[in-house]
Order: structure tokens, then sequence, then C-alpha cells
């Protein structure tokens, strides 16, 4: 079975600053998918980026980028100039190629502060 | 963009009613989910649903849940009968192979 570990239960930044979210993972699979998926309050689901295993180069996206280290199954999400609309919930997930389902972590609750 | 639908926002119901939470996923996906998230907690695997059948289900899909794809467009979560403890938000999503999950905005269940 694959898990996913947030062990950052909350951190905080100020505006303008990086942040890094830390996400751990463990699988026997060689090919998977891993995201970051944002929840504001709101309680929707946002992807933030996805990072495919057989992929060396780390994914970015804008402020948002990873770094994906297979040996160690580390996969953790840095936030740069931070906002305060990035005040979210993150979660890591997890997702095979064969099963098509989705882990998650158990979140980090960031906040950005003024 | 496109987007799953979820029907309704906020469902209140008595412990032991049935209740039906409805979505309507992305036309051309292939994948359906459903997901719970207890408030303050981790978001949580229930189901996925492909081809017509259950792929996969976690523990917590026990005997009390059922899903179903009534017609081409709705996809539907049962809960046959409902106990305190399954209050929650429960999302829906959607994906094609191997591609990212969209999300539903979810359906807050509160079971009184």
């Amino acid at each position: 079975a694959q898990t996913v570990t947030q062990s950052q239960p909350e951190m905080s930044v100020q505006e303008a600053e990086t942040v890094t979210l830390s996400c751990t993972y463990d699988t026997s699979e060689s090919n998977y998918y891993l995201f970051w998926y944002k929840q504001p309050p709101s309680r929707q689901m946002i992807l933030v980026i996805r990072q495919e295993a057989y992929k060396q180069q780390n994914a970015t996206e804008n402020r948002f980028s990873v770094n994906f280290q297979k040996a160690a199954k580390s996969f953790s999400l840095k936030i740069s100039d931070s906002q305060l609309g990035d005040t979210a919930m993150y979660f890591c997930a997890f997702m095979t190629r064969n099963n098509n389902d989705m882990r998650f972590g158990a979140g980090t609750r960031l906040t950005v502060k003024p | 963009e496109p987007e799953v639908t979820q029907t309704p926002s906020h469902q209140v119901t008595q412990m032991g009613q049935e209740v039906i939470l409805r979505c309507v996923p992305i036309s051309n996906h292939l994948y359906f989910y459903w997901y719970r998230q207890i408030l303050g907690q981790k978001v949580e695997f229930l189901v996925s649903f492909y081809n017509n059948e259950i792929s996969e289900k976690s523990e917590i899909f026990d005997d009390q849940f059922s899903v179903e794809r009534p017609d081409g467009s709705n996809f539907t979560l049962k809960i046959r009968s409902t106990k305190l403890e399954d209050s929650a938000m429960y999302f829906c999503a959607s994906s094609r192979e191997n591609e990212k999950l969209f999300f539903g905005s979810g359906t807050q269940l509160s079971v009184l």
C-alpha cells in the first residue's frame, strides 16, 4: 500500500518570502505521479503542481516548484514570493499509473503573514 | 475550464436516513472518484469507478456505501443508513487516464 507523509502540520511565512513544505511517500511502484493540492478556506481542492516519476526534471508552475528526490521518496513544494492568497491547507498526493486512485497526506496548514 | 459539479452543496439528514450525493463529472473523463474529508482532517479515498464498475475501494467504503452511474452524465454516492460519523465534506473527482484529478466543490453532509 502507498502511504504519504507530511510531517509539518502547520507552517507560517512572511509575505514575499520563500517557504518549503515537505512530503515523503512510500511505494514499491516505479511509475507514478505526485501532486500538490491547495485547499483554501472555501475547501475546494485546487491542483498546484504535478510531477511524473519518470521525469527527472523538477516541475515548476510560476511561483511554485518541487524538489523531487525519487531515491529518497521525497517530494517537497517550494513557494517563492509568498502571497496572502497562498494561505491554505496543502496536501501532497500520490497516484500510481495502474490504479488511478489518489492517496493524500495529512496536509500542512500554511499561513502567510503580512 | 470544464468543472466537476456537485449537488447539493449542503445536505442535512437524520441518523439512519439514506442520502444520495450527486456529481456530474467532466464529460470526456473516464475515471470517477469519491473522497471524504472530516472537518480538520485529511482527504480520504473512498472509491474509484471505471467502465461502469468499481475499480478500487477503501476500507471506509463498506456495505453502507454504493456508487452508481445511472446515465451518461451523473455519478452518485449513496449512503444507506447514515451514522453520525458520516458527517464530512464529500468530494467527487474525475480524470482522464493517468492525468490529474479534477475535484468538485464538495457536498457538506451533516448527520444529526
